[in-house]
């Protein structure tokens, strides 16, 4: 029920190409999903987020899509760059959890010139 | 740009003995959090403070494990006997708990235990 499932656990796409990582959960109770960006050696970095009263949230060359009856989220990376290579981190987090967020395992990107 | 601090940076210590990682949140925030992450594996939640208490803590966060604002500007974790399974990443965090969810992280601290 806490779980936030993350696919895939690697990918490695072009530079210039599209890279998409999906999450799914299943608490319905969740009503926050940010994505978090680490490079190694770092912590997460809040890359986006998005709450479930809107389906699609963009910001540069990074968009969620949300789909709320599916309880399924994705990042897509347009024109991805080498310098996006890192590992992204999909989470979840409710209003009574303040901070409690549950993450997926972590997909690793890796963007060939 | 404000950031949370963290030290020390790697710490190596026997099976058995005490640790205690310290950070900075940035200054303005209300809200503290210690996650940790395994080598390789997702980032888990261990506890959050707020108020000068915690406000809520995971399952991993046993009884060896406490946290103290001890003054103003740091937030400690404190891992009373340290085990093998121990080792890990250990992320502080801040947020102004404005935004659920949008959290500040450090650099972490490496805590290797022998």
């Amino acid at each position: 029920q806490q779980q936030v499932k993350q696919s895939p656990q690697s990918l490695i796409v072009q530079k210039g190409g599209i890279s998409i990582i999906n999450c799914a959960y299943e608490n319905t109770a969740f009503d926050y999903f940010p994505w978090y960006q680490q490079f190694p050696g770092k912590g997460p970095a809040l890359l986006i987020a998005i709450r479930p009263d809107v389906s699609e949230k963009k910001e540069g060359r990074f968009t969620i899509s949300f789909n709320k009856s599916a309880k399924q989220f994705s990042l897509h990376i347009m024109d991805s760059q080498p310098g996006d290579s890192a590992t992204y981190f999909c989470a979840a987090a409710h209003g009574g959890s303040q901070g409690n967020l549950i993450f997926g395992k972590g997909t690793k990107l890796s963007v060939k010139p | 740009e404000p950031e949370v601090t963290q030290t020390p940076s790697h710490q190596v210590t026997q099976m058995g003995q005490e640790v205690i990682l310290r950070c900075v949140p940035i200054s303005n925030h209300l809200y503290f959090y210690w996650y940790r992450q395994i080598l390789g594996q997702k980032v888990e939640f261990l506890v959050s403070f707020y108020n000068n208490e915690i406000s809520e803590k995971s399952e991993i966060f046993d009884d060896q494990f406490s946290v103290e604002r001890p003054d103003g500007s740091n937030f400690t974790l404190k891992i009373r006997s340290t085990k093998l399974e121990d080792s890990a990443m250990y992320f502080c965090a801040s947020s102004d708990g404005l935004i659920t969810g949008e959290l500040f992280f450090g650099e972490g601290s490496r805590l290797t235990v022998l």
